[in-house]
């Protein structure tokens, strides 16, 4: 069954560092998303992007943030200048149009010390 | 602003009995998801609900929706340790064909004790 990688799967950085989490979607996939879950807490959406362009983002998703599709095949969250709270498990996830259904990557544990 | 609601947000039940997990979420939305999340996991989808009336039932699971009440189910059977998980409840809406993304409700620790 095809999946969305994602890597690394666990990630510690200092303060202030820039770090870039990386996701492969699966194949056919046009619609890309990220999401972060604060250790225990509920999932929140991040950004979708489609057609090589961000279609949504939320409030969490501000300039320190960025996506880009680089090559086709990766789809990547930066994080410019990470902080203490940016310390989260973060899932990519895809689908195709107007499928019901996204595929969640098995996510990368970013801690920031 | 769309908001999930889910409750209880902690259960804790014995083998063999029957439970039942609520979510309600604030506007009209086009589908409904529940997930579930094992510890350390990522996220499995479960069900996916997208008409009034829908029910969908998966082994000791049973999944309904009342877009009326703006309230979707989530229906433990006979429940078994294998079942101890968090369970999400996740709505979106169609922007044409594009999801704005998935809102959660802050989910329901269920622990399932022999």
């Amino acid at each position: 069954e095809p999946e969305v990688t994602q890597t690394p799967s666990h990630q510690v950085t200092q303060m202030g560092q820039e770090v870039i989490l990386r996701c492969v979607p699966i194949s056919n996939h046009l619609y890309f998303y990220w999401y972060r879950q604060i250790l225990g807490q509920k999932v929140e959406f991040l950004v979708s992007f489609y057609n090589n362009e961000i279609s949504e983002k939320s409030e969490i998703f501000d300039d320190q943030f960025s996506v880009e599709r680089p090559d086709g095949s990766n789809f990547t969250l930066k994080i410019r200048s990470t902080k203490l709270e940016d310390s989260a498990m973060y899932f990519c996830a895809s689908s195709i149009p107007v499928s019901t259904y996204y595929t969640f990557g098995s996510g990368t544990r970013l801690t920031v010390v | 602003e769309l908001k999930v609601e889910q409750n209880p947000l902690f259960l804790s039940m014995q083998e063999g009995k029957n439970y039942t997990i609520y979510c309600n979420y604030s506007t009209t939305s086009d589908r409904l998801y529940w997930y579930r999340q094992d510890p350390g996991k990522s996220l499995e989808s479960l069900f996916v609900l997208l008409s009034n009336g829908a029910v969908k039932q998966e082994g000791r699971l049973m999944a309904s929706l009342d877009t009326k009440a703006r309230l979707s189910t989530l229906h433990i059977t006979a429940a078994v340790h294998d079942l101890s998980a968090t369970y999400f409840c996740a709505v979106d809406i169609l922007v044409w064909t594009v999801s704005d993304g998935l809102t959660f409700g802050k989910g329901t620790h269920l622990i399932i004790q022999p």
